[in-house]
């Protein structure tokens, strides 16, 4: 079955810094890779999702890169804020099924 | 704006007892997701219903936990004569089902046992 690995597991920045956190996946038919941010008490929100046959998709600050030859995904916040931080899940929905496959997740902290 | 509604937030259970955890999907999905997350890790899957069917209880342990989606009402997550593993955060997710279609979170259901 699919197999996520996100790295790093925690990562500081100076406020206004860029972060990049990276996720690989093993099944090349995975064909959906959603992002999560996690704050304390809370559950997973979705800030950004990115289909297979797209190899970038931004929102303002935030950014996906999707290599499908190197089945590797990556978030990019730019100009990082102290609401920015949290922890970060990627995830892969497991394909031919509608689970996602989840990622240990990266704590973020941006310091002010 | 009702997202995905988790009751109760905190659970308290001792060694033995009954947890029951319900989910109400957002309004117009109706395909449910659980998952289970421990202390610093991951969500791992655990089952996926649409109305009146489990389609997917691949991550669901075959012994004690149970779900179910009735036609109407909540989305239950059962976990009968609770064990110390079983302390940890429920989240349920709604979609409204398809390809490509993300996945919500409700705050989940922190489940600690005595």
């Amino acid at each position: 079955g699919e197999n996520v690995e996100q790295h790093p597991s925690t990562l500081s920045v100076q406020e206004g810094d860029s972060a990049v956190i990276k996720c690989t996946y093993s099944d090349s038919a995975s064909n959906y890779f959603p992002w999560y941010k996690q704050e304390l008490g809370k559950g997973p929100q979705l800030i950004i999702d990115i289909r297979s046959n797209v190899g970038e998709k931004k929102d303002q600050r935030i950014a996906v890169t999707l290599n499908k030859t190197a089945k590797h995904f990556s978030l990019h916040i730019t100009e990082t804020q102290p609401e920015d931080s949290a922890v970060y899940f990627c995830a892969a929905q497991d394909p031919g099924t509608y689970k996602y496959i989840f990622g240990t997740g990266t704590r973020l902290k941006v310091l002010a | 704006n009702a997202g995905v509604m988790q009751n109760p937030r905190h659970l308290v259970r001792r060694r033995g007892q009954e947890a029951r955890l319900r989910c109400s999907p957002m309004k117009g999905h109706s395909h449910v997701y659980w998952y289970r997350q421990l202390p610093e890790e991951g969500l791992k899957f655990m089952v996926y219903l649409q109305k009146e069917n489990i389609i997917d209880e691949s991550g669901m342990p075959k012994e004690r936990f149970s779900a179910e989606f009735p036609k109407e009402g909540p989305s239950i997550l059962r976990i009968q004569q609770v064990v110390r593993g079983d302390s940890a955060a429920y989240f349920c997710a709604s979609s409204p089902g398809g390809a490509y279609q993300p996945q919500h979170f409700g705050d989940g259901t922190r489940l600690s046992i005595l």
